[in-house]
């Protein structure tokens, strides 16, 4: 099974950007996103398709049906820029997505 | 706050073992809702899961090679992948899976820093 994210996305500042993850039915299986910025380790933005973690604002918001799950972040902010990655189950595995370099300028 | 620490050996030479250990601090690895998994990420590459504690399940193509136990008496839990080449050469993290629910609705919720294990002889 495999999880398609599109290699990169820009966005201007304030602007909503959208990063998209496409998998066959992958609306009958239940998405995650983590944000990865440079340096650093994974931190989990969504989960459960559009559920927030404590502590993660509300301009990240998430969505999947059909053939694709949509991570939104609304009003991007510079600190905003990092890769991200898309994970769902498939027959008891975990997959990630490829990632998404989304940059803010 | 939860905490996870991953440490072992930065070089290990091909064919050998790679051994690491990830300490949890500020919780107990002993509770029934949560699984303690490894996931490892090239040098500038995506993320690939390795596996999870009390699953047979693991990538498909690291299963042969790739032992996940956890030591509740010491906290931690650790990862051994044998017969190691060039090709896992990476950062290794290691990570929480919040379990209390269906596989399908688990995720990974708190991750430790990442250490570089480079396989070179």
């Amino acid at each position: 099974y495999e999880l398609t994210q599109p290699p990169s996305v820009s966005v201007s500042p304030g602007q909503a950007a959208t990063i998209t993850c496409s998998g066959d039915q992958l609306g009958d299986k239940f998405v995650c996103w983590y944000q990865q910025r440079p340096g650093q380790s994974p931190l989990l933005v969504i989960y459960q398709d559009r559920k927030r973690p404590s502590g993660i604002p509300e301009r990240f918001s998430g969505s999947n049906s059909g053939n694709t799950a949509t991570l939104t972040i609304s009003e991007t902010q510079t600190m905003d820029e990092a890769d991200y990655y898309c994970q769902a189950w498939d027959s008891n595995t975990v997959i990630f997505g490829g990632g998404t370099r989304l940059t803010v300028l | 706050q939860l905490q996870l620490q991953e440490s072992g050996p930065g070089l290990v030479k091909p064919s050998e073992t790679l051994s690491l250990t990830c300490t949890v601090s500020g919780g107990s690895i002993s509770s029934n809702n949560y699984f303690w998994g490894w996931t490892r990420q090239p040098p500038g590459k995506g993320l690939e899961w390795i596996g999870y504690s009390g699953s047979t399940f693991y990538n498909p193509s690291l299963q042969s090679r790739v032992t996940i136990s956890v030591d509740t008496s010491k906290n931690q839990f650790s990862l051994k992948l044998n017969s190691v080449t060039v090709a896992d050469t990476a950062i290794y993290y290691c990570a929480r899976l919040v379990g209390r629910e269906l596989v399908p609705r688990r995720y990974f919720d708190y991750w430790g820093q990442g250490t570089l294990v480079t396989v070179s002889s």
